[in-house]
């Protein structure tokens, strides 16, 4: 398996605090991403980073910010938490972008916002 | 934007039969096709990778096929077995988007008894 780990595993928070949720690896690749899964949604990505201090948006990245200072670790957080964010969200990684690069998955966080 | 559809969204099939899980894209503008397993509160775990320029990848029982003209793919599993049972997910990685990003469709949710 490859080495991701995700922190916390579980969270329950309040509307309008903030969150963060962590997402490290072990593997040294460059490509870092962040999706959530959701009932009728199926996973969808939020934010990507493709090395250090660089990131970019994903397709649903509105009240999420990230953030990438070291190679192994990739930052979700949630600025002001809605009940909407209520989701899984689960960190992924890959050794480059293109045609034979896998993407390979952390265990997930479940967050539930109250 | 691509889009990716599942079907069948759930098939409950006795231990031993042959069975076929099938995905469809809109866009045949892909870098790759990945079939994933998920079991319930768990992450993704990659099963199969297909190189656009390949037409299938064998993994044990499991063998999966490509035809990107026409925006399809089996997921083929020999003799299944109970412990087959999980959400299986595939996901395309588009050439027009964000270099690496998968579009994932919903799953099929497989369960196999004894």
């Amino acid at each position: 398996d490859a080495g991701i780990t995700q922190s916390p595993r579980h969270k329950v928070t309040e509307t309008g605090t903030p969150v963060t949720l962590r997402c490290h690896q072990t593997e040294n690749h460059r490509y870092m991403y962040w999706y959530r899964q959701d009932p009728g949604h199926g996973l969808r990505l939020i934010h990507y980073s493709y090395g250090v201090k660089d990131t970019d948006k994903g397709e649903v990245s509105d009240g999420y910010s990230v953030s990438r200072s070291k190679t192994e670790d990739f930052l979700l957080t949630l600025e002001s938490a809605t009940s909407s964010q209520t989701s899984v969200y689960f960190c992924a990684i890959s050794e480059g972008a293109g045609m034979s690069y896998e993407q390979y998955f952390g265990p997930g966080t479940r967050l539930t916002v109250t | 934007k691509q889009e990716v559809t599942q079907i069948p969204a759930a098939l409950s099939v006795p231990e031993g039969e042959n069975l076929v899980l099938n995905c469809s894209f809109t866009d045949s503008a892909i870098y790759n096709l990945q079939w994933f397993r998920q079991d319930p509160g768990k992450g993704l775990t990659s099963l199969l990778l297909i190189q656009s320029s390949q037409r299938e990848q064998t993994s044990g029982r499991l063998n999966a096929s490509l035809d990107k003209s026409s925006g399809r793919s089996t997921l083929y599993i020999a003799a299944s077995q109970p412990g087959d049972s999980a959400t299986y997910l595939c996901a395309v990685a588009d050439r027009g988007s964000t270099l690496g990003r998968l579009y994932f469709g919903r799953g099929t949710q497989l369960t196999v008894w004894p």
